[in-house]
């Protein structure tokens, strides 16, 4: 099992221009996320989904798309990036019988830094 | 809404000493409380739990008590080491639901 993987690890952007940070987990979770980690501000949610075919907002949507491709796969994608969005983003996941108190396994997360 | 509020950082330890990051929450119901552990690079990992009130978590020497009285969950360890150094995340996830809710992180830094 690899777990919750992420790509790429690091990326650089300038202003205005897209991207699509991908996310995929092999252990037959149904529920993934997306994060954002800035200094100081601990984690917030950006997106989540349930289960494949759904999504929902998270606390700071704004500025991200994402899309739930199948069960293993939850991409983010920055359509036109600003500076604003230079940031560490983890996506994580959640097995289906987590019940209350379920862990969420996270990814390496991906460094990016918008120009 | 939901709320995590742990004691700001950086904190920085001799090796063997004594820690504790207090951590305290605001949330309707009966939350599940945690703490997550990220080491330098890496994302973040569970260190232990707790579901309902009075319930001690545990994990690799450290330990935090759901106090629903005080609304606090602090994490303790009797002697640190050099390798437990690291940022710390308290969070709650609200009762029926998955989602989580952080504070913003205590970096902990353990000196030989």
């Amino acid at each position: 099992n690899a777990g919750v993987t992420q790509t790429p690890k690091f990326q650089v952007l300038k202003t205005g221009q897209s991207m699509t940070l991908q996310c995929a987990q092999d252990m037959n979770h149904n529920s993934m996320y997306w994060y954002r980690q800035d200094p100081g501000m601990g984690l917030r949610l950006i997106y989540y989904s349930a289960s494949e075919g759904t999504t929902d907002k998270g606390e700071v949507p704004n500025g991200y798309n994402v899309s739930r491709l199948n069960k293993r796969e939850f991409s983010l994608r920055l359509e036109s990036a600003a500076p604003s969005q230079t940031s560490v983003y983890f996506c994580a996941s959640i097995p289906p019988i987590a019940g209350v108190g379920g862990e969420q396994f996270f990814g390496p997360g991906t460094r990016l830094t918008v120009l | 809404g939901d709320s995590v509020t742990q004691m700001e950082g950086p904190v920085t330890l001799s090796e063997e000493a004594f820690l504790t990051i207090n951590c305290t929450y605001t949330a309707t119901g009966y939350p599940s409380l945690f703490w997550y552990v990220q080491y330098p690079g890496e994302g973040l990992q569970l260190l232990l739990k707790a579901t309902k009130a009075d319930d001690k978590g545990s994990n690799k020497g450290f330990e935090a008590t759901y106090r629903k009285e005080t609304t606090s969950f602090h994490l303790e360890k009797g002697s640190v080491q050099v390798s437990d150094s690291a940022v710390y995340f308290c969070a709650l996830s609200g009762a029926g639901s998955y989602q989580l809710t952080f504070g913003k992180g205590t970096k902990l830094s353990v000196i030989p």
